[in-house]
């Protein structure tokens, strides 16, 4: 069983439509979550980052974290055609310096 | 202030040569590592350096080499190239003073080995 998983996707939207992006993972000790977003032939670059349970908010994004069941989503409100990228997720334990990332999910918005 | 630099951007290597994919950052990062990226398969961690001078392996080293003399340069060398490293190499940097963790990634070289 993979440490993270991730649907690879691709997931294609109309622009406007809300959209959810999930990962699951197995080891209860990853206490910081994050989402990074790549775009075609680009380095990733991080959206948004959590610690612990929760929700949070930036924009049209929310990302929350489920520690119970193992689970974090990522959710992009009104979304545009610019969004059009590869979702990655990533997350660690506290004391462990390297991050272990989801395979991504592309996603495609259309006009 | 130019991140994370990268070079060469592309190449094409044949089995059994061997080259050097350059990464520097202008940060003042400490820590510094070195990501291969497979279709479908994510990033997988190949070493990681947390300050000059000291290295370490992760997910998947073999075949490869890191050196760190300074803070900037964090060089990875292949030897023996093998068509199972045809990827797309991603270095990243990170402030390991930070509490986002946020690692800051170069834009990428994508090599093929024939």
């Amino acid at each position: 069983q993979k440490e993270v998983e991730q649907d690879p996707g691709p997931l294609s939207v109309p622009e406007g439509a809300i959209v959810s992006l999930n990962c699951t993972y197995s080891n209860s000790a990853f206490q910081y979550f994050m989402w990074y977003r790549q775009y075609s032939r680009k380095g990733p670059e991080l959206l948004m980052y959590t610690y612990s349970s929760g929700n949070k908010e930036d924009g049209r994004f929310t990302a929350q974290v489920d520690k119970s069941s193992k689970y974090i989503s990522l959710f992009i409100r009104d979304s545009q055609p610019s969004d059009s990228a590869t979702y990655l997720c990533a997350m660690r334990d506290t004391g462990f310096q390297k991050l272990v990332f989801g395979t991504g999910t592309r996603l495609l918005v259309s006009p | 202030n130019a991140g994370v630099t990268q070079t060469p951007k592309f190449r094409i290597l044949k089995i059994g040569q061997s080259m050097t994919l350059q990464c520097t950052q202008d940060m003042n990062h400490n820590y510094m590592y070195w990501y291969r990226q497979d279709p479908g398969m994510g990033l997988k961690l190949i070493y990681y350096s947390v300050g000059a001078g000291i290295t370490d392996k992760g997910e998947v080293p073999n075949g490869y080499n890191v050196s760190r003399s300074t803070t900037e340069d964090f060089p990875l060398r292949l030897e023996l190239a093998a068509p199972s490293q045809t990827s797309v190499y991603f270095c990243a940097s990170r402030d390991g003073t930070s509490r986002s963790y946020e690692q800051y990634f170069g834009p990428g070289t994508r090599l093929t080995v024939t």
